[in-house]
This record gives structure tokens, sequence and C-alpha cells, in this order.
């Protein structure tokens, strides 16, 4: 079955550091991947998102992620913290029919001035 | 991307009574997704709202107490019954991927609570 692990349920930054934010997945086939934004009191959106192809995917505000099967990971990255970036990411998966997406327990992100 | 409307926004309703959450996209899907997340906690899936037949509901939710209904291929309800202050959570819609990709977007949420 499907899952999706997050190493971190809190992590600090300073502005301008590089963000590194780990998703680790289990799936017996090759998954779909997603990384999704939270901002407070705000719904969901979507980061970016691995289907086929590149395993290096570029998503908004600057972020990319990589995905490699052999570590079963999809870490998310960003070279300079911005104060505005704080907020809680999830890492999701999705299997085959690749309808439905599980999500991670979240990452809540803090950047300190 | 689909685009999804979700409403109502937020509701403060007592225990015991029922609400009624409506999702609406702006192109047709095959499948509709409900997720609940409770404070301070990651998105669970609730239930696959197909068209023409019964919801699929996730291990943990049963139909008494979350029925969904799927009219057509824009639209979906999920109502959470007999409330408890348990309830307390926001409540999304989204469409998913499949054969066609729909975007795996969000509604905005229905922040329910329950007093």
């Amino acid at each position: 079955a499907q899952s999706v692990t997050q190493l971190g349920s809190h992590v600090s930054v300073s502005e301008g550091a590089l963000v590194l934010l780990r998703c680790n997945y289990s799936s017996s086939v090759p998954p779909y991947l997603f990384w999704y934004v939270q901002y407070p009191n705000q719904g969901l959106q979507l980061l970016l998102k691995y289907t086929t192809g590149a395993t290096l995917v570029k998503g908004i505000n600057g972020f990319e992620a990589e995905f490699k099967k052999s570590e079963t990971s999809f870490h998310l990255t960003k070279p300079s913290a911005h104060m505005s970036d704080a907020a809680e990411y999830f890492c999701a998966v999705s299997d085959p029919p690749y309808d439905k997406v599980i999500f991670g327990p979240g990452t809540s992100l803090s950047v300190i001035p | 991307s689909a685009v999804i409307s979700q409403k109502p926004s937020r509701d403060i309703c007592q225990r015991g009574t029922s609400l009624t959450i409506q999702c609406q996209v702006d192109s047709q899907v095959t499948m509709m997704f409900w997720y609940r997340q409770q404070p301070g906690q990651s998105l669970t899936l609730i239930a696959t709202a197909n068209q023409g037949s019964e919801a699929t509901y996730e291990s943990g939710f049963v139909i008494d107490k979350f029925p969904i209904s799927r009219p057509n291929l824009t639209f979906s309800t999920l109502t959470v019954s007999n409330m408890s202050p348990e309830d307390s959570s926001i409540y999304l819609c989204s469409v998913g991927g499949g054969a066609v990709s729909y975007g795996y977007t969000f509604g905005s949420g229905t922040r329910l609570t329950v007093v």
C-alpha cells in the first residue's frame, strides 16, 4: 500500500539559506509524487508534481524536487528561503490508476529573519 | 487544471445537527474525492465520489456518518451527520488524475466548528 513519510515535523531555516524538506514514499509500482503547500488559514496549493520523464521537477515559487527511485525519495528544495515561504508542506503519493492522492504527515517550515 | 468551488467556506454548528458541503467543478470529471483535515493534522481521504454509483469509503469512515451524493459529473456533496465536537475539521474536495489528469487540485475547503 502506498504511504509517505516526511522526516521532521518542523524545520527552521534562516532567511536566504537552503530549504530542504525530506520525503520518502512506499509504493510497489512507479508512483506519481506531489508537494503541496498550505499557508496559514488558507487552502492547499500544488507546488509541483512528478509523473513520468525528467526526475528533476521544477515548481512554483522557486521550489524543485528530485525523484530518486533507488532511494524512494522525493525531497523538496529551494536555494534561498524567503520569509513568505513559512507554511506547512505536504508530500503526497498516488499509485495506479493515479486518481486519488495520499498525504504524508506534513512539515512545518519556519523562516528566521 | 480543473477549478473547484466549495461552499460554505466555514460554519459553526450545534452538536447533533448535520451539515452538507457542496463541491462544484468547472469541467466534467470522473471521480471526486473528499478529505478531512483535523486541527494541526494532515489530510485524510474520506471517500471517493463516483458518478452513478455509491461512494467508496476509506477505512474508518462510514456512509451513515458521511453520506455523499454525486448526481452528475461536475457536482458532489458531503454531509457530516449527527455532529460532535470531534468533527471540527476542514473538509476539502478534490479532483485527482487518472486517465485524464484534472490537475490534482483542491477546493478551498470548509472550516467546520461544532459546538
